[in-house]
């Protein structure tokens, strides 16, 4: 099983870079890893996913090393509003019927003023 | 607008009395998926389908079932809820049984047995 292993929390300041590194040392071949972020009482929202190398788009980077053991997500100039848990999702494959994905026991981030 | 949605959003039942949480998709998606959150322990899997008609267990299946008789309905049953049951419940989607896993997630449907 590709299962995850992230901190369990980290505190920051408004206005500065946030990376949470997630550990998943059984990730198979054609896993893509994905990150979610929840606010709480609310379904988790997508933010970013990546195979290999480094992923950006507006809200996040995703670097992923050459073995694909670990990942680090990086929030760029935090706001109070990324205050929320983030999740690191790495699919796994089980089953006659396909994919079986864990969520790992995810990292809460809270930005001070 | 794409969406998931659940009903009810939140319920409160007595133990033993059969209740269905209905979960429906409006994106044409073929993987649909359960997930229990409780304090503490994250989100946990509990069963998901790969398209109609193919269904399989995730890490908490005991206690549940489901169905996928159509594409954009995947209902979660309890036929005799139990107090350890009480929790929050998001029912979830994604357009590719790949590799690739960005899933959309329902408002959520927060369960109490008592």
């Amino acid at each position: 099983l590709a299962k995850t292993t992230q901190p369990i929390s980290m505190d920051s300041y408004e206005g500065q870079e946030v990376n949470i590194t997630c550990s998943h040392n059984n990730i198979a071949t054609n896993d893509y890893i994905t990150w979610y972020q929840q606010f709480p009482s609310q379904g988790p929202r997508f933010i970013i996913q990546g195979y290999k190398t480094k992923v950006t788009n507006e809200v996040a980077s995703l670097f992923i090393p050459a073995d694909r053991k670990s990942s680090t997500l990086s929030l760029p100039r935090v706001s109070l509003s990324d205050t929320a848990v983030y999740y690191c999702l790495v699919g796994d494959m089980l089953g006659a019927a396909g994919n079986k994905l864990t969520f790992g026991g995810g990292t809460r981030v809270l930005v001070k003023p | 607008e794409a969406q998931v949605t659940q009903n009810p959003r939140y319920l409160i039942t007595v133990t033993g009395k059969k209740l269905t949480v209905t979960c429906s998709q409006n994106m044409n998606h073929e993987y649909m998926s359960w997930y229990r959150q409780d304090p503490g322990l994250g989100l946990r899997q509990i069963y998901y389908s790969m398209n109609v008609e193919v269904t399989d267990k995730g890490d908490v299946p005991e206690g549940y079932k489901v169905s996928r008789k159509e594409k954009r309905n995947f209902p979660l049953i309890l036929e005799s809820p139990s107090p350890n049951q009480t929790s929050l419940y998001f029912c979830a989607s994604s357009l590719t049984s790949g590799s690739s896993y960005e899933q959309y997630f329902g408002p959520g449907t927060r369960l109490t047995v008592t």
